[in-house]
């Protein structure tokens, strides 16, 4: 299985700041990664899909790059509203496997 | 709108079966493919496996842990996925999540996301 690294694991960052999530794949993904947020008690939601592309609806704040296996996500200027759980997933490979999570807090 | 709603879960004893249905509304269900994806308690998620829609075979794929006990079936009429969860063991405990793909190969290569999710279903494995 492709093994999913995200890091921080955990990020405490003040409303307006801009924040950085890495995640590296164990092997060449090319572009087959997804990002996606879950707040508190609730379902996970898609953001981001194959690397870049922002999910209809979404923020512009939110933003993913990367290709192979180095990605990046990205919160422009963090809102309260942002405070969750967030996960990229590889789709390249069977089983679609999930980075371990990080999770942002408000300082 | 599109929804997803989960049922069907509950506290199980180990060795018990159960099965979970996602109840589609706001899309034509035989053009996706659908997922199941779970959550341990204070976990982060796992994906146990997929259907295929019918213009991709119908076939399904499983994660290493669920495979030969879990099976993935959908009734395109009823826009309803199954999970049937057969020989459980405590380490299944975990909300189910059911997930909406646009499962796509028509360009060459396939693409894939998880695009819509339902609220999630408590499974618990406990004597």
């Amino acid at each position: 299985d492709i093994q999913m690294t995200q890091s921080p694991s955990s990020l405490s960052a003040s409303v307006g700041d801009r924040v950085t999530i890495t995640c590296q794949a164990s092997q060449d993904i090319s572009n087959y990664l997804n990002w996606y947020q879950q707040k508190p008690g609730k379902a996970p939601k898609l953001l981001i899909y194959d690397a870049s592309n922002l999910e209809t609806g979404v923020p512009s704040r939110f933003s993913g790059s990367g290709s192979g296996t180095d990605f990046t996500f990205t919160i422009s200027s963090l809102q309260p509203e942002d405070i969750a759980t967030y996960y990229c997933q590889q789709y390249d490979n069977l089983p679609p496997t999930f980075g371990q999570g990080t999770k942002l807090e408000i300082k | 709108e599109v929804q997803l709603v989960e049922s069907g879960g509950g506290l199980v004893q180990p060795g018990r079966s159960l099965r979970l249905s996602c109840t589609a509304s706001g899309f034509t269900f035989g053009d996706y493919a659908m997922s199941w994806v779970r959550q341990a308690p204070g976990k982060g998620l796992e994906w146990v496996g997929f259907i295929r829609s019918k213009a991709y075979g119908g076939t399904t794929e499983y994660a290493a842990s669920v495979k030969g006990r879990f099976t993935i079936s959908r009734d395109d009429s009823k826009s309803i996925a199954y999970l049937q969860m057969n020989s459980l063991k405590t380490e299944d405990t975990a909300v189910y999540y059911c997930t909406r793909d646009p499962f796509d190969c028509s360009g060459g290569s396939c693409y894939s996301k998880l695009d819509y999710w339902g609220q999630g279903t408590l499974v618990t494995v406990s004597s």
